[in-house]
């Protein structure tokens, strides 16, 4: 079952936050967070392991929480390259395995 | 990040015809992934291979797909005889780990 991501779309002005969520009603043990832009392939942002740190780098984090089976992308002082839409991923515990992909969020960010 | 590459990056092709898509991984890594994105929707996972040889597929995967690795450096997604809703962007992905590399796709279009 894929995992479903809230919100569908949100638009914030440049220096705004955004919390995206990623929730599974299959127990999680990896999730991966991607950035896709319009017409271009997703990009890799950072992944999270059960049992693992929150993770992040510069102004975007994410955090896992394995007994909500949720995760959240957090962007912090939005700017313009960071509008397109986010992707969650769900792993298995072994990796090296399928990702099934949430149906994404549309993050506009305008001046 | 890995860089993959893929060819060619748009294929128009008749209903019923067969295309072959075309990835070269550029890293060490041994597995590989193939996706599919029809536009404006979520990305899906097809196919995972490892050691030449499929380690798992979606029941998109029918009798249609088939996957090689012909020369042990490209990796091949053959459509035998194409549908309509096979229009897609088709993503190659490579992994070491847990990591997820995507290639910049080929958008298939089938009329």
């Amino acid at each position: 079952q894929q995992p479903v991501q809230s919100p569908q779309a949100v638009i914030l002005r440049e220096g705004e936050d955004a919390v995206i969520n990623c929730s599974s009603s299959k127990a999680l043990y990896s999730v991966h967070w991607y950035r896709q832009k319009h017409g271009e392939a997703p990009v890799f942002l950072m992944i999270l392991l059960k049992g693992g740190e929150q993770k992040g780098h510069e102004k975007i984090s994410a955090s896992f929480n394995e007994k909500k089976q949720q995760s959240s992308l957090y962007l912090t002082a939005s700017q313009l390259s960071y509008s397109g839409t986010y992707f969650c991923g769900t792993g298995s515990n072994f990796g090296n395995e399928k990702l099934t992909f949430g149906t994404g969020t549309r993050l506009t960010i305008i001046p | 990040e890995p860089e993959v590459t893929q060819t060619p990056s748009h294929q128009v092709t008749q209903m019923g015809q067969e295309v072959i898509l075309r990835c070269v991984p550029i890293s060490n890594h041994l597995y590989f992934y193939w996706y599919r994105q029809i536009l404006g929707q979520k990305v899906e996972f097809l196919v995972s291979f490892y050691n030449n040889e499929i380690s798992e597929k979606s029941e998109i995967f029918d009798d249609q797909f088939s996957v090689e690795r012909p020369d042990g450096s490209n990796f091949t997604l053959k459509i035998r005889s194409t549908k309509l809703e096979d229009s897609a962007m088709y993503f190659c992905a490579e992994g070491g780990g847990y990591e997820q590399y995507f290639g910049p796709g080929t958008r298939l279009t089938v009329t």
